[in-house]
């Protein structure tokens, strides 16, 4: 089974601070996705990546694929109080896992203004 | 708006009752899975269907029946319901697999308490 650990699980921080969630397994994984979910919704996909090494930049959110494919990072600089929320990174295994998205823990997340 | 409809929002059931939660989208995609969100556990895999006709078990599959006779719809069925199966049901849909960069569309999920 593949498991999908992040940390840290909850997160209080100001207005204006930067952060760091990480996603990490001991599993390899073809592609790696990161959501994000608001109370009372389903989570809403922010990024997928796919190559050992990748980052991707989506305004302040900075998501980066580790070179061995197990593991992944989101950093969110000067954070506001429309980030929080929960975040959950998502692995995609090989051959017939690939129709398998395994999900994190979660990592919640509250900006304070 | 197209996406992904799931039907009830609420749901108490009494231990052995069974019940269907629908699920629905409108976009014409190949992929769709069940989860269940439980507290400190994240999202878990209950089935997936990889097109009509097609189904495989998740993660969490005991207790839980699916089918996928259209495109459209992916049914869950709860056969006799249990304590242990409160939580909160997401069903989602992607039109490719993971490593084409398509992620999933998930409905606002089914709230389901079982006493």
């Amino acid at each position: 089974t593949q498991l999908l650990e992040q940390s840290p699980q909850f997160l209080s921080i100001q207005e204006g601070e930067n952060l760091t969630v990480y996603c990490n397994s001991s599993s390899v994984f073809s592609s790696l996705q990161w959501y994000r979910q608001e109370p009372g919704e389903g989570p809403v996909l922010l990024v997928t990546v796919v190559t050992g090494g990748e980052v991707k930049k989506l305004k302040r959110l900075t998501f980066q694929f580790g070179d061995a494919r197990k593991d992944s990072s989101l950093h969110i600089t000067a954070a506001q109080p429309g980030d929080t929320g929960l975040y959950l990174c998502a692995g995609a295994g090989y051959g017939g896992a690939t129709n398998k998205l395994i999900f994190g823990t979660g990592t919640l997340l509250a900006v304070q203004p | 708006n197209a996406g992904v409809t799931q039907t009830p929002k609420f749901q108490v059931l009494k231990t052995g009752q069974s019940m269907t939660l629908q699920c629905a989208q409108d976009m014409n995609h190949e992929y769709m899975s069940w989860y269940r969100q439980d507290p400190g556990m994240g999202l878990r895999l209950i089935h997936y269907s990889v097109g009509a006709g097609i189904t495989d078990q998740g993660e969490v599959p005991n207790g839980y029946n699916v089918s996928r006779s259209t495109t459209e719809d992916f049914p869950l069925r709860l056969l006799s319901a249990a304590p242990s199966q409160t939580s909160v049901y997401f069903c989602a849909s992607s039109a490719r697999s993971y490593t084409d960069n398509y992620g999933y569309t998930f409905g606002s999920g089914t709230r389901l308490t079982v006493v």
